[in-house]
């Protein structure tokens, strides 16, 4: 089975800051992809990122970047420069070839101050 | 850019009535699926559908679900029976292919069951 840890229910950053929002995850398939999702307070799921399980480099996405770390099977979400838009849930979530739907955590409130 | 349209995006219900959820995937996606979202929750997944037939679904997705591409563009969820743990979320998704490709998400119907 599958699991998704997200530990920061809420974290707060100065605005141009950076930010890093942690995610760890377990597995014991060898393939699998991890994504990051954004929520704002109107509801929707926008994709961020993605990085492929055997993707050697980090995935970088403008301002979103995934800090991957295999061994420790961490995919921690950097966002540069915050801003005020940036203001939303944060889920990290992930698939299988054993299965294709996503897991998500339990998402990050980041909240973005002027 | 190709989106995912669900429709409606607010549905009130009489608890006990049946309730029809609607979405149109990204024309060339070939897998759907239904994900909730209890208000302050994660992210669930309840059923994933490919070439016209149910490929997993979770533990949630029980008798009182059901899911049908009724022709070649909507993806419906039906809910017979609604209770008042149903209000939620319901999030339509589509994707290309298979677990390393990028899942669109819909807009989201927010389902209040009173």
């Amino acid at each position: 089975a599958q699991k998704i840890t997200q530990t920061q229910p809420g974290m707060f950053v100065q605005e141009k800051e950076a930010v890093t929002l942690d995610c760890t995850y377990d597995t014991s398939d060898q393939s699998y992809g991890l994504f990051w999702y954004k929520q704002p307070s109107s509801g929707e799921m926008i994709f961020l990122i993605y990085q492929g399980s055997y993707d050697e480099q980090n995935a970088t996405e403008g301002r979103y970047s995934l800090n991957f770390q295999k061994a420790r099977k961490s995919a921690n979400l950097v966002i540069s420069a915050s801003q005020l838009g940036d203001s939303a849930m944060y889920f990290c979530a992930m698939s299988s070839n054993a299965g294709n739907m996503l897991t998500f955590g339990g998402g990050t409130r980041l909240m973005v101050k002027p | 850019e190709p989106e995912v349209t669900q429709t409606p995006s607010h549905q009130v219900t009489q608890m006990g009535q049946e309730v029809i959820l609607r979405c149109v995937p990204i024309s060339n996606h070939l897998y759907f699926y239904w994900y909730r979202q209890i208000l302050g929750q994660k992210v669930e997944f309840l059923v994933s559908f490919y070439n016209n037939e149910i490929s997993e679904k979770s533990e949630i997705f029980d008798d009182q679900f059901s899911v049908e591409r009724p022709d070649g563009s909507n993806f419906t969820l039906k809910i017979r029976s609604t209770k008042l743990e149903d209000s939620a979320m319901y999030f339509c998704a589509s994707s290309e292919a298979s677990f390393n490709y990028g899942y669109t998400f819909g807009s989201g119907t927010r389902l209040t069951v009173v």
